[in-house]
């Protein structure tokens, strides 16, 4: 059975600072990969796909996916007290439609 | 953009009672799902549809039911409120063109939902 970890947290990092978000997943075979942005209080917001290898820039965003060593990775630069949330890693289950979900990092960005 | 649309935000039930929790979505997505999660804890997938007429069970189904008459809406019943069943439903939908959910899915903004 398929499986995501991701470390709890509390992840405290300063402001300006880049933050540095991993999910470790079981399934080799896995293809797809999502972070999703959960604020307290509000519903989970897809921030980030990756389909392949190596790394994919957003903006303020990467996302970086190493399928050898099975982890995918969200780094978040110049941090900002607004990117304090919990992030969600997510991968799919194959033919039964659904998505693995990670129980979730909570960042913590201190001015 | 409406997206995912979930009604009502906020409700208190009494143990015992019923209610239905709609979603509907205008995204033409033929995948939904509906998800509970509770304070702290991550998501935990209740029920799924893949397309109007076909729907399965999740992780924790029991004291939930859902139906799919149509593409755009996928609504959850509760039949006996249980105080086990307070928590925060959240609505999703993704699109795919085969078998297999390799696309990311789309969330509503909840219900909050709780049993006295």
């Amino acid at each position: 059975q398929k499986e995501v970890e991701q470390n709890s947290g509390p992840l405290s990092v300063p402001e300006g600072a880049i933050a540095s978000l991993n999910c470790t997943y079981s399934d080799r075979g896995s293809q797809s990969f999502f972070w999703y942005r959960q604020y307290s209080g509000k519903s989970p917001e897809l921030i980030m796909s990756i389909y392949s290898n190596g790394d994919k820039e957003d903006g303020r965003f990467t996302a970086q996916l190493n399928k050898a060593s099975q982890y995918v990775s969200l780094l978040i630069r110049d941090s900002q007290p607004s990117d304090s949330a919990t992030y969600l890693c997510a991968l799919p289950m194959d033919s039964n439609y659904q998505l693995i979900w990670g129980a979730g990092t909570k960042l913590i960005i201190k001015p | 953009n409406a997206g995912v649309t979930q009604t009502p935000k906020f409700r208190i039930l009494k143990i015992g009672q019923s209610m239905t929790l709609q979603c509907t979505q205008d995204m033409n997505h033929n995948y939904m799902y509906w998800y509970r999660q509770d304070p702290g804890m991550g998501l935990k997938l209740i029920y799924y549809s893949v397309g109007a007429g076909i729907t399965d069970k999740g992780e924790v189904p029991n004291g939930y039911n859902v139906s799919r008459s149509t593409t755009e809406d996928f609504p959850l019943r509760l039949e006996l409120a249980a105080p086990s069943q307070t928590s925060v439903y959240f609505c999703a939908s993704s699109y795919s063109m085969g078998g297999g959910s390799n696309q990311p899915q789309h969330f509503g903004d909840g219900t909050r939902l709780s049993i006295l």
